[in-house]
């Protein structure tokens, strides 16, 4: 069965720390991987986009490392803010269809405390 | 930001109303998607498009349906809400050949 796992499931650190985030799938066949960040109440937004041939991707102070031989992902925050407050959503999607399928993960919700 | 708009944002009804969720986008994407989201919970696919007369079920079967006469609108409609219908729906588009996915910010539904 394709499913991504996520964990923690939730995640409080102190302003200016660093935190990482896992991401364990068994989706097969592999396309991509995505890192999303949710704000409560809003919809995701896209972070990162790494598809079999990248093993890391940077956007600002996100950095998304994948191992598609362990499938394993991991989001490094680097220097958090109040603002990184959200849930942060990892997505699969496999190679085995005309759509494209995405598999999601329940999220790690993060909280960041001043 | 992000050029999909959803309304209304929030929404409180009774049971056996029917309603309709707009979702609306201005970057003239062909495929576009419903998502419901319960907290703490993943995101489930309830219904796609690939384009104009083009709608398909998701993997979440859903009692809603869905219409895609322009480009632009793929509004979803409950004829009769119900309790279990208590949610979040998010409208998700994407065009061409990208990975990428835009997402709405969503329709709070709360059936009473």
């Amino acid at each position: 069965k394709n499913q991504v796992e996520q964990s923690p499931q939730s995640l409080i650190i102190l302003e200016g720390k660093n935190c990482t985030l896992q991401c364990n799938y068994t989706v097969s066949p592999f396309s991509n991987l995505r890192w999303y960040k949710q704000d409560t109440g809003r919809g995701p937004v896209s972070l990162t986009i790494m598809t079999f041939s990248e093993n890391t991707k940077s956007n600002g102070r996100y950095t998304a490392t994948l191992d598609a031989d362990t499938k394993q992902s991991s989001l490094h925050i680097t220097a958090s803010q109040l603002s990184d407050s959200a849930s942060y959503i990892c997505v699969v999607s496999d190679r085995g269809s005309t759509l494209g399928r995405l598999y999601f993960g329940r999220g790690t919700q993060l909280t960041v405390w001043p | 930001e992000a050029d999909i708009y959803q309304t209304p944002r929030y929404l409180v009804i009774g049971t056996g109303k029917k309603i309709t969720l707009e979702c609306s986008q201005t970057m003239g994407h062909d495929k576009m998607y419903w998502y419901q989201q319960d907290p703490g919970m993943e995101l489930h696919l309830i219904h796609y498009s690939y384009g104009v007369n083009s709608t398909e079920k998701g993997d979440l079967s859903s009692e809603s349906t869905v219409s895609r006469i322009r480009t632009e609108h793929f509004p979803l409609t409950l004829e009769s809400a119900r309790p279990s219908h208590t949610s979040q729906y998010l409208c998700a588009t994407s065009g061409g050949d990208s990975y990428e996915q835009y997402f709405g910010p969503g329709t709070r539904l709360t059936v009473t």
